[in-house]
């Protein structure tokens, strides 16, 4: 069974960073791209970025970029958000997800989230 | 970016009876393989999304046949037949056409 279990959310201060990881089982991790979508208080969701199965290509959100990295760890089976400059408009669940599969980007398979939240 | 609307915002309906929502997006969701990247996801509260539907119209494994997905090029539907209580959530449609992938803004069924 896929399973996606992400941590590493908490309470952080505007600026701040934080490092999220997904760790995954039930599937071959390396042959899947992985991405991250978020979900702000009572609001929709929204993409924020992609990872190739080999990690050579990643993607980005405008609203992200130059503040956050995605990166994986293929012998550890884990997908990590590297988050700096943190801004209040950044506070979300936090999904890891995957596609059905391989060769896709699409987010067709999600974990359970965790809550970042940032406030001074 | 491609701009995903779907209407209603809420949509208040009996058990038993059907509901159809809307998705439409700014461009064309017909991908260079013939293929289109359109998707519906179901989020029932305080739970994670669940994919539907994918490419427009295939139900995923697990999904009731009561749900169904139509349209094409900009326009597309969800349909579901005979609501049961288990459905109240906020349905998303998103399009993985074009990068970056985009979400419809969600609409809530309710009973």
């Amino acid at each position: 069974e896929v399973q996606l279990l992400e941590s590493g959310g908490g309470l952080v201060q505007p600026g701040g960073s934080l490092r999220l990881s997904c760790a995954a089982s039930g599937f071959t991790f390396s042959n899947y791209a992985m991405s991250w979508v978020r979900q702000a208080p009572g609001k929709g969701l929204e993409w924020v970025s992609a990872i190739s199965g080999s990690a050579d290509s990643t993607y980005y959100a405008d609203s992200v970029k130059g503040r956050f990295t995605i990166s994986r760890d293929n012998s550890k089976n884990t997908l990590f958000l590297h988050m700096n400059s943190l801004r209040a408009e950044d506070t979300a669940v936090y999904y890891c997800a995957k596609p059905k599969v391989t060769g896709s980007y699409s987010v067709d398979v999600w974990g359970q989230g965790t809550t970042v939240t940032v406030s001074s | 970016d491609v701009v995903m609307t779907q209407s209603p915002l809420s949509l208040p309906v009996s058990l038993g009876q059907s509901a159809s929502i809307s998705c439409r997006s700014s461009q064309s969701l017909v991908y260079s393989d013939g293929k289109t990247y359109l998707n519906w996801f179901q989020q029932r509260p305080g739970q994670s999304p669940r994919r539907l539907i994918y490419q427009v119209s295939n139900r995923d494994s697990g999904v009731p046949d009561r749900f169904s997905g139509s349209g094409s090029g900009t326009d597309f539907t969800l349909k579901i037949d005979r609501v049961e209580a288990e459905d109240v959530g906020i349905y998303y449609c998103m399009q993985g056409t074009h990068w970056p992938l985009t979400f419809g803004g969600g609409t809530k069924v309710e009973i």
